[in-house]
């Protein structure tokens, strides 16, 4: 079974504290996504990464970065959070390098970030 | 313009009862992928079904079915005999070339299965 496991299910931050989200995959997949899932919003890609230290802006990635030094670690980084960042926040994997067709991705357990 | 929609936002059934989710997509690419997740109370989305443009066999899982209709675009998805453990929001999403092979996800079905 795939397993993508997220650091903290819940986490309360104040505004203009640097956040880090960070998401491990244990079934060697080289993609890796972070999405943002807000009421009547629906899932918004943030950004995602087809390789250690490679990444690509999703449909949303002003006010965040990302970082992947290894293959199954993906960070997402709030470089100083705003109370518009409270959200819950999904980390996904897939199998196959450069995002393939219809490569199957596989979520996280969420972790629902508030920013006061 | 939304590629996926899920036009029933909440919808409550009396357990045992079927539901069906309905899926509507748009794509101009000929090859594509269409998928359902279920999102439980915990929050993780877990992975259901995936069907490529060329497979329109309609597929059952045990009390799920999937119904490929290319001709109207729809990919719908129906729960037999649902029970409590169902309540969940449900999701479809499409990958295509047009989109960069990037799932585009519905709004999503909220799902309330009534004891």
């Amino acid at each position: 079974d795939v397993k993508v496991t997220q650091s903290s299910r819940y986490l309360v931050k104040r505004t203009g504290e640097k956040v880090f989200l960070e998401c491990v995959q244990d079934m060697d997949h080289e993609n890796m996504f972070w999405y943002r899932q807000d009421p009547g919003l629906g899932l918004r890609l943030i950004y995602f990464s087809y390789d250690v230290k490679m990444k690509e802006k999703g449909d949303i990635p002003e006010g965040y970065s990302v970082s992947r030094e290894k293959k199954e670690r993906f960070s997402l980084i709030l470089e100083s959070a705003s109370t518009n960042q409270t959200s819950m926040y999904l980390c996904a994997s897939s199998l196959s390098g450069s995002l393939p067709l219809g490569d199957t991705q596989y979520f996280g357990p969420g972790t629902r970030l508030t920013v006061l | 313009a939304q590629k996926v929609t899920q036009a029933q936002t909440e919808i409550s059934v009396v357990e045992k009862e079927d539901v069906t989710l309905d899926c509507v997509y748009e794509t101009r690419d000929t090859t594509y992928y269409l998928f359902w997740y279920k999102q439980p109370p915990s929050g993780e989305l877990v992975f259901l079904i995936r069907r490529n443009s060329f497979d329109e066999q309609n597929e059952i899982s045990g009390r799920y079915s999937w119904n490929f209709q290319k001709s109207t675009s729809s990919f719908n998805f129906t729960i037999t005999a649902s029970q409590v453990v169902d309540s969940a929001v449900y999701f479809c999403a499409l990958s295509d070339h047009y989109g960069n092979n990037r799932l585009a996800f519905g709004k999503g079905n909220q799902v309330v299965v009534i004891p």
